[in-house]
């Protein structure tokens, strides 16, 4: 069974610091996803890595995917009230189409 | 373009009750998944369809989930004899082809009293 941990579960912070979410797992996956999800809403798609060691950029956020494509991080910079939200990573795993969701770190920026 | 709807939004229903949940993908994706979120955790895989036929039902709980999608766009997430454990909210989400990245519904939030 493929586990994806993340950590903090929850983190509240003031509007303009910055924040690392960690997404670790034991599985290798053929991709990995970052979601946010508002309350009420589905998940919403925030960015895809597939190579072991790319980083992608959107705008502050920074999602870099671990070189043995076991593990990620999303970095935000200077926080805003707007990032408020369940942030959720998924794996995608290697010869099956469904994702295996992170447990979801619970983010709440004030201002 | 329209994204992935789901209806309805909500459902309260009583325990041993049948209830029907309906996915609407976006137009021209070709796989179309469903999963379940309990509250506090992410979603739970349940079911992918690819065209009109489930390519894999692992993460169904028991026999009394069933889905269909008989015409390769629409699916019917049916659930039969509901208990109070069923209460949740289910997602669908779609996909174009064999790409990962899936893009979800709204999701129905089922209420089992």
């Amino acid at each position: 069974t493929q586990l994806l941990e993340q950590s903090p579960q929850f983190l509240s912070i003031q509007e303009g610091e910055n924040l690392t979410v960690y997404c670790n797992s034991s599985s290798v996956f053929s991709s990995l996803q970052w979601y946010r999800q508002e309350p009420g809403e589905g998940p919403v798609l925030l960015v895809t890595v597939v190579t072991g060691g790319e980083v992608k950029k959107l705008k502050r956020l920074t999602f870099q995917f671990g070189d043995a494509r076991k593990d990620s991080s999303l970095h935000i910079t200077a926080a805003q009230p707007g990032d408020t939200g369940l942030y959720l990573c998924a794996g995608a795993v290697t010869g099956f189409q469904k994702l295996v969701f992170g447990t979801g770190t619970r983010l709440l920026v004030s201002p | 373009g329209a994204g992935v709807s789901q209806t309805p939004s909500n459902k309260v229903t009583e325990k041993g009750k049948y209830v029907e949940l309906r996915c609407d993908p976006i137009s021209g994706h070709t796989a179309l998944y469903w999963y379940r979120q309990s509250l506090g955790q992410g979603p739970e895989f349940l079911i992918y369809f690819q065209g009109t036929g489930a390519a894999d039902d692992s993460g169904l709980p028991n026999d009394r989930f069933f889905a269909v999608r008989p015409e390769g766009s629409v699916s019917t997430l049916k659930i039969q004899r509901t208990e109070r454990g069923d209460s949740a909210v289910y997602l669908c989400a779609s996909s174009f082809g064999g790409s990962d990245e899936q893009f979800f519904g709204p999701g129905t939030r089922l209420t089992v009293l």
